[in-house]
C-alpha cells in the first residue's frame, strides 16, 4: 500500500515568505508527527497529532510555526515569515495509534527540503 | 549536552566487514530503543526495535541495549554496499502518552566493494 507522502519535495523561499508543507499519512493511521532535520543532524520533534487533536506542540521553534490536521488525516505545517535558520528537511511520520506509548512503529515520509534564501 | 549522543563518523569499511554503531544517552526514562536507516534524500526507515535491556537479532543485524551503562549498539555482519546509509539511533521515554522519538545525530556509513 501507499506510504506517507509529502509535498512539495523541494521548496525554495525568499526570507519573509510564508510556506505550507503537506503530509498525507498512511490511511487509517491516527497518530501523526512532524520532525525537523537540519543538515548533518538527526530529526528533532516538532509536534504530534492524535486524530485532529494537536496534543503536543512543544517542539515548534517559534510562533511562526503552525500545524494543523483539521479532519484527522492530511496535515499541514505552515511557517510564516521564513528565516534562513528555517532551512531544513521537514519530515512527517504516521503510526497506527501511538496513544498507548512507545510500541507503535512510526513510518516516515520522504520529507520536504526547505531552503530559505 | 544532547540527550542522545552518536558519533557522526563518517565510517568507511570494506564489503564483508562487521560494523559496530553506538549511541549513549543521559535520560534514564528512555525505555524503547530503535535504529533507523536513512538513505540520501529519503525518510528514515525502522531497522530494529528493542524494549528495555537485552539483545535482538534480525538477519545480519543485532541490536544491544545496556540500560545500566546507558549505551546501545547496532552490529551489522557481512556488510554490503547496499548498507551504505546514515544510521540513526532513536529512543522513547516510558510513561509518556505517545511515542515521541528522540534521535541521535546519525552515523554516515559507507561500505565499499
Amino acid at each position: 500500500g501507499a506510504g506517507v507522502s509529502q509535498s512539495p519535495r523541494y521548496k525554495v523561499a525568499k526570507r519573509g515568505q510564508d510556506v505550507a508543507l503537506r503530509c498525507d499519512p498512511i490511511s487509517g493511521h491516527v497518530s501523526l508527527f512532524w520532525y525537523q532535520q537540519a543538515l548533518g543532524q538527526g530529526p528533532e520533534f516538532l509536534t504530534y497529532f492524535q486524530n485532529e487533536a494537536q496534543l503536543d506542540k512543544s517542539g515548534l521553534p517559534s510562533d511562526r510555526f503552525f500545524a494543523e490536521r483539521p479532519e484527522g488525516s492530511v496535515s499541514t505545517l505552515k511557517i510564516q515569515r521564513t528565516q534562513q535558520e528555517d532551512s531544513a528537511v521537514y519530515l512527517c511520520a504516521s503510526s497506527l495509534d501511538s496513544s498507548s506509548g512507545g510500541g507503535e512503529t512510526q513510518y516516515f515520509g520522504p520529507g520536504t527540503r526547505l531552503l530559505v534564501l | 549536552q544532547k540527550e542522545v549522543e552518536q558519533d557522526p563518523g563518517p565510517l568507511s569499511v570494506p564489503e564483508g566487514a562487521i560494523v559496530s554503531l553506538n549511541c549513549t544517552y543521559s535520560n534514564s526514562a528512555f525505555q524503547y530503543f530503535m535504529w533507523y536507516r536513512q538513505y540520501s534524500r529519503k525518510g528514515p526507515e525502522l531497522l530494529m526495535y528493542t524494549y528495555s535491556s537485552g539483545n535482538k537479532e534480525d538477519g545480519r543485524f543485532t541490536a544491544q541495549v545496556d540500560k545500566s551503562s546507558k549505551y546501545i549498539s547496532l552490529f551489522i555482519r557481512d556488510s554490503q554496499p547496499s548498507d551504505s546509509a546514515t544510521y540513526l539511533c532513536a529512543m522513547i521515554a516510558g510513561g509518556t502518552s505517545y511515542g515521541k522519538l528522540t534521535f541521535g545525530q546519525g552515523t554516515i556509513l559507507t561500505v565499499h566493494p
